[in-house]
């Protein structure tokens, strides 16, 4: 079965320090994964995603995540974090045959220090 | 347009009413999703329609009823909730893979 791991609950940064924030995935196949951000009292925003090809991906608001199959990973950076970039980051997995069905991680929460 | 709009945005109810949470996309997508989040826990999906299809129920007790009147509405009727059903209900639509678009949400709380 499918699962999602993001091993940090909570991650303070100080404005302007890099980020990385961590997740790993349990599937059989090749998976199709994504990060989604949450900012408070607001919806989901998916910030990019990893199908197939270059295992480096690009995102908006200058984020971007490497998959390693061999980890299992596929971790989100940014090398310079803004006081906005303040949210909850979702990991999730989807099957390559239903990706209908995202399976969500249970989130980490930055905070963000001037 | 690339917005999901979801009405309302909060809620309160008592356990024997009947209520219903309201979401519309104008993106052409062809899927639509409910979720179901709960406070500083992941969203939980309930109901997926494809094409105005259901095409994934995940085991969500009757007193939630989804309705999905054309490809720009979904519907999610509330009734004889119980107070554990409080919280963020989430709205998305989709026409790429996992490419969800999600609404803003409708907070509710059942007394």
């Amino acid at each position: 079965a499918q699962s999602v791991t993001q091993p940090d609950i909570h991650i303070t940064v100080s404005e302007g320090a890099s980020l990385e924030l961590r997740c790993n995935y349990s599937y059989g196949a090749t998976p199709y994964l994504f990060w989604y951000v949450q900012s408070p009292g607001q919806g989901l925003q998916l910030l990019l995603k990893y199908f197939s090809g270059d295992t480096l991906v690009q995102g908006i608001k200058g984020f971007e995540a490497e998959f390693k199959r061999s980890q299992s990973s596929f971790n989100l950076r940014k090398p310079s974090v803004h006081w906005s970039d303040a949210a909850e980051y979702f990991c999730a997995v989807g099957a390559s045959y239903n990706t209908d069905k995202l399976i969500f991680g249970t989130g980490t929460r930055l905070q963000v220090f001037p | 347009d690339t917005e999901v709009t979801q009405t309302p945005k909060h809620l309160v109810m008592g356990m024997t009413n009947k209520k219903s949470l309201k979401c519309e996309q104008h993106m052409g997508h062809r899927a639509m999703y409910w979720y179901k989040q709960k406070a500083k826990k992941p969203p939980e999906l309930m109901f997926v329609y494809s094409y105005e299809k259901l095409s994934i129920n995940e085991s969500v007790p009757s007193r939630f009823s989804p309705e999905c009147p054309n490809s720009s509405l979904l519907n999610l009727h509330l009734h004889a909730l119980q107070p554990e059903d409080s919280a963020l209900y989430l709205c998305a639509s989709s026409q790429l893979a996992g490419e969800l678009f999600f609404g803003e949400g409708s907070r509710l709380t059942v007394l």
